[in-house]
């Protein structure tokens, strides 16, 4: 069973610092990763997906990498801006020929940029 | 760019009742998902259809039932409604054949059960 782990849980810098934010995963037979956004009870942003051929994928000041036989995946924020300051999801769709579509999604972490 | 659409954002409702929520996946997707977000949890995955079929289910309760419509919309009905069914519902879309089935959701429906 696929479970997925977000480290640090929760994460507060100042501004301007640049940050990495770890996600985990067990089962490396992965067809893509998301990373997403959560603001305090709205919905989910998309920031960045990678597919399982990918090393990387970035998109403005975010950078995000994957490791797929170490089962692990990173999200870069350079010189974060307290407008960063939300809960950061990644998720994992299994690789199984297309029959679940569905995305598992890693524990969170909640990150505080301070002014 | 259009996005998901969910219907209503917000919902109170009393234990037992029953209760619709509604998604308007994005123009030409043709894969609907549902999730569940209790408070402080990460979303599961609840059930999904493609093409008007059931194509995933995973930790929906028997007292939920979903489907998707010929306009490609989906409705998740859920009966005599429970304190714990207070959460956030998700609805994601994505395309088959597009962008790696990367998942689009909705800004979610805020049920609250009392």
């Amino acid at each position: 069973k696929q479970e997925v782990t977000q480290i640090p849980a929760a994460l507060s810098v100042p501004e301007g610092e640049n940050l990495v934010l770890n996600c985990s995963f067990t089962d490396s037979a992965i067809y893509n990763l998301q990373w997403f956004r959560q603001d305090p009870g709205k919905g989910l942003t998309s920031l960045l997906l990678i597919q399982s051929s990918q090393r990387e994928q970035t998109s403005g000041r975010l950078n995000a990498s994957l490791d797929k036989s170490s089962g692990r995946s990173t999200l870069y924020i350079a010189a974060s801006q307290p407008g960063d300051s939300a809960t950061y999801l990644c998720a994992v769709r299994r690789s199984d020929g297309g029959a679940t579509n569905k995305l598992i999604f890693g524990t969170g972490t909640l990150l505080a940029v301070q002014p | 760019a259009a996005g998901v659409i969910q219907s209503p954002r917000h919902l109170i409702k009393e234990k037992r009742e029953t209760a619709t929520l509604k998604c308007y996946p994005i123009p030409r997707h043709d894969t609907v998902y549902w999730y569940q977000q209790g408070p402080g949890q990460d979303p599961q995955f609840l059930i999904s259809f493609y093409e008007k079929m059931q194509s995933d289910k995973g930790s929906i309760p028997d007292r939920f039932s979903a489907q998707q419509f010929s306009d490609y919309h989906s409705e998740l009905n859920m009966s005599s409604l429970e304190l714990g069914d207070s959460a956030l519902y998700f609805c994601a879309s994505s395309r088959r054949d597009y962008s790696a089935y990367e998942q689009y959701f909705g800004p979610g429906t805020r049920l609250t059960v009392t």
